[in-house]
């Protein structure tokens, strides 16, 4: 059973076109981060949403925490091939009030934008 | 600085090779990870280390090898390795310990491992 949804899978676009991702889980996270990666690349930190209806701005990207804080959302406006890579949501539950434990990720999604 | 840096980037080896692959960060951080990657897949948590010590073990086989020799290194040693065991192995540290329940991992760049 996969703790976290993301969708959708795939998502090819044109450049200027908006989207949004999706991260659901019936389980509630401490914290839910948004990973960007490209390939042979590490994947890299765009975001940590901490406080449920939390709303985040990084420049045309929009990350929303829900009021649970059992699902995120990503949303990109006027897409760029820049932002062509894969996109990971994780999250960090509570274990015995210790975060060191395990960071759960979503099964991504590959985004592709066209010139 | 956010910065985990992991050697080699590029490994080839064969099946009878011994070979280890290394990160080291100086966040500070107490938390250490290794993950494995397969191609358009999400990381697969293999191992983490909470100060120096082995604290989760993900039924990882034994001949991955983890190894915490201080707060700031981890190794992975790899003994006896199969074809399917190629991947991108990244290694991730965050603050870890405690009751911080909001601490993000930051990654390296990750070592690519082809077995031949």
């Amino acid at each position: 059973t996969q703790l976290l949804e993301q969708s959708p899978q795939f998502l090819s676009i044109q450049e200027g076109e908006n989207l949004t991702v999706y991260c659901n889980s019936s389980s509630v996270f401490s914290s839910l981060q948004w990973y960007r990666q490209e390939p042979g690349e590490g994947p890299v930190l765009l975001v940590t949403v901490v406080t449920g209806g939390e709303v985040k701005k990084l420049k045309r990207l929009t990350f929303q925490f829900g009021d649970a804080r059992k699902d995120s959302s990503l949303h990109i406006t006027a897409a760029q091939p820049g932002d062509t890579g894969l996109y990971l949501c994780a999250g960090r539950k509570l274990a015995g009030g210790t975060s060191y434990g395990k960071l759960t990720f979503g099964q991504g999604t590959i985004l592709t934008v066209h010139p | 600085d956010t910065e985990v840096t992991q050697t080699p980037k590029h490994l080839v080896m064969g099946m009878t090779n011994k070979k280890s692959l290394k990160c080291e960060q100086h966040m500070g951080h107490r938390a250490m990870y290794w993950y494995k990657q397969k191609a358009k897949k999400p990381p697969e948590l293999m191992f983490v280390y909470s100060y120096e010590k082995l604290s989760i073990n993900e039924s990882v086989p034994s001949r991955f090898s983890p190894e915490c020799p201080n707060s700031s290194l981890l190794n992975l040693h790899l003994h006896a390795l199969q074809p399917e065991d190629s991947a991108l192995y990244l290694c991730a540290s965050s603050q870890g310990g405690g009751r911080r329940v909001y601490t993000e991992a930051f990654f390296g760049q990750g070592t690519r491992l082809t077995v031949v």
